[in-house]
């Protein structure tokens, strides 16, 4: 089965910053997508980015950028000029084979102004 | 957002109570999904329907009962719930269900179950 680890619980960023969320996940498919969600206070899941694994390049949309290492299965979300709106719980997350999707436990992260 | 909205937005029951949360998507896709989302867990996918049939039950208790009359809209049944029931319960739609879709969230309907 497929497992999604974000290891660190909370995470914190001065405005304007730049700050990276970690994720690693474990599979043995080759053809699988990665996500990022946010979950800002008003709980409505948002998508953030996602990535195609059969892509090398890694995806950005606007401030957000992923790092995907396919061989290290590690897909880390760089978030550039952090404003306070970023503030919110990120969640990593995979979808294979079976096109279920797999949350990790999620990250809070605080934005300091 | 409103591509996918939840009603109610919150909702506290006693364990005898019989409710309804209901979702609505309007973005035209054929997938609907319910999520429960507690407090330190990872969300978990509880039923999965693709064009009106369920295909997926991740061995929720009949207590949460499903129920989707069609691709637009998605119910869950609720009867004497537990106190570990309360919860976040999160809706969601994709275009086919498939693995390359994205799935579209609700607000959420925050269970309390007393």
């Amino acid at each position: 089965a497929q497992t999604v680890t974000q290891s660190q619980p909370e995470m914190s960023v001065q405005e304007a910053e730049t700050v990276t969320l970690s994720c690693t996940y474990d599979t043995s498919e080759s053809d699988y997508y990665l996500f990022w969600y946010k979950q800002p206070p008003s709980r409505q899941m948002i998508l953030v980015i996602r990535q195609e694994a059969y892509k090398q390049q890694n995806a950005t949309e606007n401030r957000f950028s992923v790092n995907f290492q396919k061989a290290a299965k590690s897909f880390s979300l760089k978030i550039s000029d952090s404003q306070l709106g970023d503030a919110a719980m990120y969640f990593c997350a995979y979808t294979g084979a079976n096109s279920k999707l797999t949350f990790g436990k999620g990250i809070t992260l605080s934005v300091r102004p | 957002e409103t591509g996918v909205t939840q009603t109610p937005r919150h909702l506290v029951m006693g364990m005898t109570n019989k409710k309804s949360l209901k979702c609505e998507q309007h973005l035209g896709h054929n997938a609907m999904y319910w999520y429960k989302q507690s407090a330190k867990k990872p969300l978990e996918l509880m039923f999965v329907y693709s064009l009106e049939e369920r295909v997926e039950n991740n061995s929720v208790p009949s207590r949460f009962s499903p129920e989707c009359p069609n691709s637009s809209h998605l119910f869950l049944h609720l009867h004497t719930l537990q106190p570990e029931d309360s919860a976040l319960y999160l809706c969601a739609s994709s275009r086919t269900g498939t693995k390359t879709d994205t799935q579209y969230f609700g607000p959420g309907t925050r269970l309390t179950v007393l």
